[in-house]
């Protein structure tokens, strides 16, 4: 299985609400991204799990929270969204430990913000 | 600061010709490139990997080079094929180890005219 699931595809939400993306693999990956990209730029990096723990944070707001729950699932809760955050939400794996391993990236959950 | 850009926003060309992308770097002196294909509404693919001591890469009808003197990367795809059609990234990573952050180029959408 080389493949990375996300769910839901699409998601609307008001600002007051809280939703959470799930992001799944299966392919032994111990390193776990989330992007989030705009239209016609490129993916830019929020967070990244390193052998399920938090090693990076690109300074992302506190309304975004990732979750780690073991070494196949990878949430982002969110809460008190602003309009301007509606994107598509990139997850991403590849195998830890060497810099140049190819990152396997689903299919994003497209995100608009009310 | 680290900067790579890609100096194509849009390239058309015609079936069966070549299409060439560029992708620039500054401020900067990549270990590695890599080139990830992205359609519309879906996550980036990877397609090719050239590391630093390498000067040329080929996989199919697909080849990339690495030049480090000029700073530039740049990405054939010979006997093109409306199929083709996509956002072309190029990435090269920031930080060693685990991690591995990427840094995606601007992009570059190829459009293959029958």
């Amino acid at each position: 299985d080389t493949e990375v699931t996300q769910t839901p595809k699409h998601l609307v939400m008001g600002m007051t609400n809280k939703k959470s993306l799930k992001c799944e693999q299966h392919m032994g990956h111990r390193a776990m991204y989330w992007y989030k990209q705009k239209a016609k730029k490129p993916p830019e990096l929020m967070f990244v799990y390193s052998y399920e723990k938090l090693s990076i944070n690109e300074s992302v707001p506190s309304r975004f929270s990732p979750e780690c729950p073991n070494s196949s699932l990878l949430n982002l809760h969110l809460h008190a969204l602003q309009p301007e955050d509606s994107a598509l939400y990139l997850c991403a794996s590849r195998v830890a430990g060497r810099d140049y391993n190819e990152q396997f990236f689903g299919p994003g959950t497209r995100l608009t913000v009310l | 600061s680290q900067k790579i850009e890609q100096n194509s926003e849009a390239l058309n060309i015609q079936e069966g010709k070549t299409a060439t992308l560029t992708c620039n770097y500054t401020n900067y002196s990549p270990a590695y490139l890599q080139w990830y294909r992205q359609d519309p509404g879906r996550g980036p693919v990877f397609l090719l990997l050239i590391r630093e001591n390498e000067k040329e890469k080929r996989k199919e009808r697909l080849k990339v080079t690495f030049d480090t003197t000029l700073k530039q990367s740049l990405f054939h795809i010979t006997a093109s094929q409306p199929a083709d059609s996509a956002t072309y990234l190029c990435a090269t990573g920031r930080d060693g180890g685990a991690t591995n952050k990427l840094i995606f180029g601007t992009g570059t959408l190829l459009a293959v005219q029958p």
